[in-house]
């Protein structure tokens, strides 16, 4: 079946350094994506979306880069922060507007 | 910065028991949506709502649930007889005119616990 998912489940960096965090999805008529952080107790916030019509898009530290030809999504944070510690889902839009979200992967930042 | 909001935050209830969990979207938003996570789970799709009726919905979503948008403002999820396996948080999220181009923005969840 098709689904969205995520490569790694956690992921540990040096406070500084940039994270990349990745997404694999197989619905090629997915044509909308969205990262959403999630930190524990909370619900999941928006971070940063994306079209299909595009590659790439920067927000304030946060690049979402999307790679069609092999269904590959990436967020990159740079010079993460301590505050950055949280779950990170990539989520796209199904048929209808359902999101259909990843597996998650876990950021920790370390000191 | 307008936001959603739900109530309660933790909801604790004996198996059986009907619980309505509330939520307050964004004013202008015109769909509505209830997600669930199970601990250390991904989230999970619902249902869709919109123009007072359901729009889309999951094999989760069976008879034992129920949504209403009973005034202008809430938008409730209803769980008829509780099980344990609905012990999760459960999320509303809300989005404009163009749902499957605008984002969903989510609450805060609420815990259900059912023991």
């Amino acid at each position: 079946g098709e689904s969205v998912g995520l490569h790694l489940p956690t992921l540990s960096v040096q406070e500084g350094d940039n994270s990349i965090i990745n997404c694999a999805y197989s619905n090629s008529a997915s044509d909308y994506f969205i990262w959403y952080k999630q930190e524990s107790g909370k619900g999941p916030q928006f971070i940063i979306d994306i079209r299909s019509n595009m590659d790439k898009r920067q927000g304030q530290r946060v690049t979402v880069l999307l790679n069609k030809t092999v269904k590959h999504l990436s967020l990159q944070i740079a010079a993460t922060q301590p505050g950055d510690s949280a779950v990170y889902f990539c989520a796209e839009v199904a048929a209808g507007n359902m999101l259909t979200f990843g597996g998650g992967t876990r950021l920790m930042v370390k000191p | 910065e307008p936001e959603v909001t739900q109530t309660p935050s933790h909801q604790v209830t004996q198996m059986g028991q009907e619980v309505i969990l509330r939520c307050v979207p964004i004013s202008n938003h015109l769909y509505f949506y209830w997600y669930r996570q199970i601990l250390g789970q991904k989230v999970e799709f619902l249902v869709s709502f919109y123009n007072n009726e359901i729009s889309e919905k999951s094999e989760i979503f069976d008879d034992q649930f129920s949504v209403e948008r009973p005034d202008g403002s809430n938008f409730t999820l209803k769980i008829r007889s509780t099980k344990l396996e609905d012990s999760a948080m459960y999320f509303c999220a809300s989005t404009g005119q163009t749902p499957s181009t605008d984002t969903q923005y989510f609450g805060p969840g609420t815990r259900l616990t059912v023991l």
